[in-house]
Order: structure tokens, then C-alpha cells, then sequence
């Protein structure tokens, strides 16, 4: 697709409960990004692939986040044991050369009560 | 430590009027330095994007003036419409494939009518 799309747009868990994240990529970008916006604004770097290998993953908090890229598969992030504090918009986005021309997702809005 | 500052955090610009947002970055390493426009409940989109061989970049009403020495680079929004209302975030980057986008934390534009 010409978009990159997440899926789905709003996520409610209650805290400890898992939550998986989806993300289909623009067809032919070989690069996916995850980040994290709070409050807004801020935006925090979580992870990048290339393909379906993980090329970066100094942002993620490896104790509760995992994320994969797989072949023919959306890419999917999960948050295990959710906290209150991971309240926040998820944002995918891909890139055909990863170095720029970011092209981002509508976000998931995940709500942690 | 934040690597990107940009300021202002708001703006209020009379229609037609030219809107301009700064940003300043401490790594000498960054190579590519995007602006995206966000919209509430959307994701951010590519507005336009300077290397630092060149000091100006100009796409319609919207200019990048980038000064190396200075670490500094800015969006000028020239005839400012109501429809250009929205968040801005400048960031930066190595330009090397797979690397993260360092957002500044926006810049909320107001135009008014």
C-alpha cells in the first residue's frame, strides 16, 4: 500500500494486561520504525528494522516491550504488563532507505486505566 | 539531554503572516533535518527537509534556512494560512540507513483569520 497503516487505533488495557500493536509497512520500504508520543509531544525513539532484522533497539525497555518485523506479516509490537506510564500514542512509520523520508502511521492511541 | 531544542512551543500568526520556528541541535554528527506537520489525531507528515550543504531549501510557502556554524536551522511559513494550523517538529538525524529521528518537542501554530 501507498500508507503505511496501524491497527488497531485505540487500545484500553488494564494495568499488568498485554497489549500487541500492529503495523503494515508501505510496500517496498525495507525500514520500520516505533515510536512513543506522550504528552502530545514528545516523541521517544522505541525501535528500527531492516526487514525483518532489528537494526536499532536502544530505546526499547526491553523488560516488557518486544517487537517483531516478519515476512508477509505486519509488524507488531507488545507491551507485556502494561503500566500506566505506557499510556501514550504509538506511531509506526517506514522508509525506503532508512535514512530519511520517514513516512509515518496514524498511530495507536493505547490507554493504560 | 535534549539534542534538539525548538522553540517557540506556541505561535499566533495573523493570516497571511509569516510564521517562523526555530530549532537548534548540539550533535555535529546529525546530516539530515526534517520538519514534519502534524494534525490532532493524525500522525506527522514529511513537510520538507534540508542537508546541511546548503544553507536554504524553499518548497511553495515553506522555507528551510539551515546556519552549520551555528548548529541552528529554521521553518519560515510565509502567507500563513488557517489551514496551516497544526503542530510543528523539527528533528534530526545521521542520515544513515536505519537511524532514529531526534524530534524536538513541537511547536503548536495558530493562525488566525
Amino acid at each position: 500500500g501507498e500508507e503505511v497503516a496501524q491497527t488497531p487505533k485505540h487500545l484500553v488495557r488494564g494495568e499488568g494486561q498485554k497489549a500487541k500493536l500492529y503495523c503494515a509497512p508501505i510496500k517496498g520500504h525495507s525500514y520500520v520504525f516505533w515510536y512513543q508520543q506522550v504528552l502530545k509531544n514528545e516523541f521517544k525513539f522505541l525501535i528500527s528494522f531492516q526487514n525483518e532484522n532489528v537494526f536499532d533497539e536502544t530505546g526499547m525497555p526491553k523488560e516488557r516491550f518486544s517487537a517483531k518485523c516478519l515476512p508477509n506479516s505486519p509488524c507488531s509490537l507488545e507491551i507485556q504488563a502494561t503500566k500506566l506510564e505506557d499510556s501514550a500514542v504509538y506511531f509506526c512509520a517506514s522508509s525506503p532507505t532508512g535514512g530519511e523520508h520517514a513516512f509515518f502511521g496514524p498511530g495507536t492511541r493505547l490507554t493504560v486505566l | 539531554q535534549q539534542q534538539v531544542k525548538q522553540s517557540p512551543q506556541s505561535l499566533i500568526v495573523q493570516k497571511g503572516g509569516i510564521s517562523i520556528i526555530n530549532c537548534a541541535y548540539e550533535n555535529t554528527a546529525f546530516d539530515y533535518f526534517p520538519w514534519y506537520q502534524q494534525f490532532p489525531g493524525k500522525g506527522p507528515a514529511l513537510l520538507i527537509a534540508i542537508r546541511p550543504d546548503v544553507s536554504e531549501k524553499k518548497e511553495g510557502r515553506f522555507t528551510i534556512s539551515f546556519n552549520k556554524s551555528a548548529k541552528q536551522f529554521s521553518l519560515h511559513i510565509m502567507d500563513s494560512q488557517p489551514g496551516d494550523s497544526a503542530t510543528y517538529f523539527c528533528a534530526a538525524s545521521t542520515g544513515q540507513a536505519g537511524t532514529a529521528l531526534i524530534f524536538g518537542k513541537g511547536t503548536t501554530l495558530s493562525v488566525s483569520s
